[in-house]
């Protein structure tokens, strides 16, 4: 079983402050690093495929960094906004597997 | 485009009846996927599929059934519900293998199961 580990399990954020969580993952094997954003009471959907190690993604104020050597992720969110608020998924894929294994995922809550 | 919809949204159960799930997705894609997810512990994958007439196991089998007679479909059955399988079940599809260049998964909006 592949053992993934986000932390922390819960945030709350001030409206308009930074923050960031993290994934850690068994670096062996590493091919790929999924993050996807789950609203309540909507589906999970993709924000990042990450691949490199060293590799950065960028989406509006919503930024990721993967290092496959040590095997962890970070998500940043920038200037937070209410509608942020969601669980964050991260999910690695490791050579040869068919299938995702998600982290328990982060949940955020943005306070106005 | 509808994506992957699931079928039906709301459903309870009196324990030891069976029912059946359905994911549908017109996206033609390979790999479909059933996950559970319960407080605390995320999303757990129950089976999974690569392709028409293909299932596998996966985290967490016991209790359910699959098939995929069609592409387009992908089956969630329980024989004989338990309260132990409350949960709220997701569906997903993906065009090719994870380890193929910027492969994501697309999701479909759940089911809420209970079994009383």
């Amino acid at each position: 079983i592949l053992n993934v580990e986000q932390s922390p399990q819960s945030l709350h954020v001030q409206e308009g402050d930074s923050t960031n969580f993290t994934c850690s993952f068994p670096s062996s094997n590493f091919y790929a690093l999924h993050w996807y954003r789950w609203e309540t009471a909507k589906s999970p959907e993709a924000l990042f495929v990450m691949t490199l190690n060293g590799d950065e993604k960028k989406k509006g104020r919503i930024s990721a960094t993967l290092n496959t050597k040590e095997g962890y992720s970070y998500l940043y969110i920038k200037g937070s906004q209410p509608e942020d608020s969601a669980t964050y998924l991260c999910a690695p894929v490791i050579q040869g597997a068919q299938k995702l294994v998600f982290g328990q995922g982060t949940r955020l809550t943005i306070n106005p | 485009n509808a994506g992957v919809t699931q079928t039906p949204k709301f459903r309870v159960l009196k324990t030891g009846q069976s029912m059946t799930l359905l994911c549908a997705q017109d996206m033609n894609h390979e790999y479909m996927y059933w996950y559970r997810q319960d407080p605390g512990m995320g999303l757990r994958l129950i089976h999974y599929s690569v392709g028409e007439g293909t299932t596998a196991k996966g985290e967490v089998p016991d209790g359910y059934n699959v098939s995929r007679l069609k592409k387009q479909n992908f089956l969630l059955g329980l024989e004989s519900a338990a309260p132990s399988q409350t949960s709220v079940y997701f569906c997903a599809s993906s065009p090719r293998q994870f380890i193929a260049m910027n492969t994501e998964a697309f999701f479909g909006q759940g089911t809420r199961l209970t079994v009383v």
